[in-house]
């Protein structure tokens, strides 16, 4: 069965800073990998996926993440990173095989954000 | 924009009572899901349903069931509610031929005293 581990419960950046958050999965094969985002009180917001091609994928609201194969690892990255994202942030894996295939969520990374 | 919408944002029950949460989605969406999300437990899949009047067990069925009469709409019942359920319950849905990225509704926050 696959799983996600996201290393860091609690991450805090100071506004302007870069960020990455780190994400490494466990799976036989290369799975369809994704980040979402959960503002406080809100549903969760899909924020960029991997399927195939490029490792470097691009997301919403500046964030990009790269897929490392040999690492099991599809850690996200921003630059500079703003207030707003202060936020919780999920990994996700799902097989890459035919039929449903159960989506495996990591426990989620808070991110608070200081002046 | 794919809209999933959820009945209520907060709910509060007592023990023993019966509770419907329901969920609608706009998108002519094939699957539909049930997590409930708990601090230091991330996402957990309560029930799916892939079709109207099917439904699939996930990680967590016990003391929940669901429905789905309308392929818009899916509803989780608990049918005898307990404090250890208090928790958020967050619907999600998916089109059947999709790379299984899921859109989620805002959550209800269900406190059982």
């Amino acid at each position: 069965a696959q799983s996600v581990t996201q290393p860091d419960i609690h991450i805090t950046v100071s506004e302007g800073a870069s960020l990455e958050l780190r994400c490494n999965y466990s799976y036989g094969a290369t799975p369809y990998l994704f980040w979402y985002v959960q503002s406080p009180g809100q549903g969760l917001q899909l924020l960029l996926k991997y399927f195939s091609g490029d490792t470097l994928v691009q997301g919403i609201k500046g964030f990009e993440a790269e897929f490392k194969r040999s690492q099991s690892s599809f850690n996200l990255r921003k630059p500079s990173v703003h207030w707003s994202d202060a936020a919780e942030y999920f990994c996700a894996v799902v097989p890459n095989s035919g039929g449903y295939q159960k989506v495996t969520f990591g426990i989620g990374t808070k991110l608070q954000v200081i002046p | 924009d794919v809209k999933v919408t959820q009945s209520s944002r907060y709910l509060v029950k007592r023990t023993g009572e019966k509770v419907f949460l329901e969920c609608v989605q706009d998108m002519d969406h094939e699957n539909m899901f049930w997590y409930r999300q708990d601090p230091g437990l991330g996402l957990r899949l309560i029930y799916f349903s892939y079709d109207v009047k099917m439904k699939e067990k996930g990680d967590i069925p016990e003391g929940y069931s669901v429905s789905r009469e309308k392929k818009e709409r899916f509803s989780l019942i608990l049918e005898s509610a307990s404090t250890n359920q208090t928790s958020m319950y967050l619907c999600a849905s998916s089109p059947l031929k999709t790379r299984r990225e899921q859109y989620f509704g805002p959550g209800t926050r269900l406190t059982v005293t």
